[in-house]
Order: C-alpha cells, then sequence, then structure tokens
C-alpha cells in the first residue's frame, strides 16, 4: 500500500450488511499487518493485526484474511452498525524494520 | 492499557511562530515514537521515528531544522515546529511502541494545527 492519492476511495453499505474492505500492499517482504479505525479528527485506533505465517485471523466481529501469493490483505466486519463509519486503513511492516507503511484508506459509510 | 495521549488538541498559530506538541505514553514505557502528518482525506505520512536518548531520525523530504523531536524520557516524546507556515497547517500524530521486541503501534489522538 502506497500513500497515494488525493481522494479515499469509498465503500457505502446498508446498517446490518457484511462489510469487506480491501488493500493491496507492496512489499512482498512485510510480514505484519495491521488494521486501523480512523474516525473524523481522531487519530487511528487499532483493530485487528495478522502475522504472514497465518492468512485468517478473527476478532469481535471483525476477521482479517492475508493472501501472501496476491499480497493482499482484506478486513471483514459483520453485521455493520453506524458507529463503523469512518476511514479504515491497512499497515505493514517488513522485518526489522520499525516503522509501518500505510495505505491509502477506505471511507467507510454506513447507511441507516 | 496502551494509551497515548497529545496536547494540546489543537492549535492556532501566526506565521512565524513555533509550535510544541507533546506525546505521551500513559500506561507503559515507549522506547520508541513516531510522528506523523496527515493532510485532509489523505493517509498518515510517516516524519520522524524517535527513539528514547538518541537523535530521531527523519524520513526522506522532512527537514530535522524545522521539525525538532526530542524524546527525553521513555514516556515523552515533543514535536516542535519552527517558524511556521501556512503550509504546515496540519493533521499531526504521534504513535507509540511498547518496548522492544513490540510491534503494534498505539496512536495519540492528533493536534489539529493551523498556522494563519
Amino acid at each position: 500500500g502506497e500513500n497515494v492519492g488525493l481522494h479515499l476511495p469509498t465503500l457505502s453499505v446498508q446498517e446490518g450488511d457484511n462489510s469487506i474492505i480491501n488493500c493491496a500492499y507492496s512489499n512482498s517482504a512485510s510480514d505484519y499487518f495491521i488494521w486501523y479505525k480512523q474516525e473524523s479528527g481522531k487519530g487511528p485506533q487499532f483493530i485487528i493485526d495478522i502475522r504472514s505465517n497465518m492468512d485468517k485471523r478473527q476478532g469481535q466481529r471483525v476477521t482479517v484474511l492475508l493472501n501472501k501469493t496476491v499480497k493482499h490483505l482484506s478486513l471483514q466486519i459483520a453485521a455493520t452498525q453506524p458507529g463503523d463509519s469512518a476511514v479504515y486503513f491497512c499497515a505493514e511492516k517488513g522485518g526489522s524494520a520499525r516503522q509501518l507503511t500505510f495505505g491509502s484508506g477506505t471511507q467507510l459509510t454506513v447507511l441507516p | 492499557g496502551a494509551v497515548v495521549s497529545q496536547h494540546p488538541s489543537r492549535v492556532i498559530c501566526k506565521s512565524g511562530t513555533s509550535v510544541k506538541i507533546e506525546c505521551r505514553s500513559l500506561d507503559f514505557q515507549a522506547t520508541t515514537m513516531f510522528w506523523y502528518r496527515q493532510f485532509p482525506k489523505q493517509s498518515l505520512m510517516l516524519m520522524a521515528t524517535s527513539n528514547e536518548g538518541s537523535k530521531a531520525t527523519y524520513e526522506q523530504g522532512v527537514e530535522k531544522d524545522k521539525f525538532l523531536i526530542n524524546h527525553a524520557s521513555l514516556t515523552l516524546s515533543t514535536l516542535t515546529v519552527t517558524s511556521a507556515h501556512p503550509e504546515d497547517s496540519s493533521f499531526y500524530i504521534c504513535s507509540a511502541i511498547a518496548g522492544a521486541g513490540q510491534e503494534t503501534q498505539y496512536f495519540g489522538p492528533g493536534t489539529r494545527l493551523l498556522v494563519l
């Protein structure tokens, strides 16, 4: 995920439906991935992480899927609620590096 | 656990003045803190990595003399925007890692800077 673009991709879902947010990452050496949620005017909030030795990890109402073959990461939110409306960022980290590289983000809007 | 605070939450200053932003880890010791800048509807851009007791490492294109970083203790890092100009107006966010071997970054609530 490169930090590119002057606008955020958007996803609108009906309340109660499931949401799937996708992220393509660029570094095949990345071995740790995180999803963050950022509400307007606030800092990013940790949602869930996954290491490269796994392809799926579940949390409360959220699931992260990792496909290393095509360098793709997804976040699934079950039974999406109005409070889930926010910008969601994927972030990757490789090896001994401590810095995260953030994707461009996706604006999720939950419709009533 | 893993709470990071920032102060102030927003600041308005005149062009040419300097502004200091504080980042604190409230319930853990942070050996490493990071400073990001975020423009509207864009992603987070890493500015610098701050290690306790040593000089900060700046990303390419970030002026170290303009964005002064001090990480004097395991719970506090400061970012000073010197001689601020309107183009420095942005959302500044810090994050912290809870110790060596840890990977998850916990973010502060951000500081909105507006330079008039």
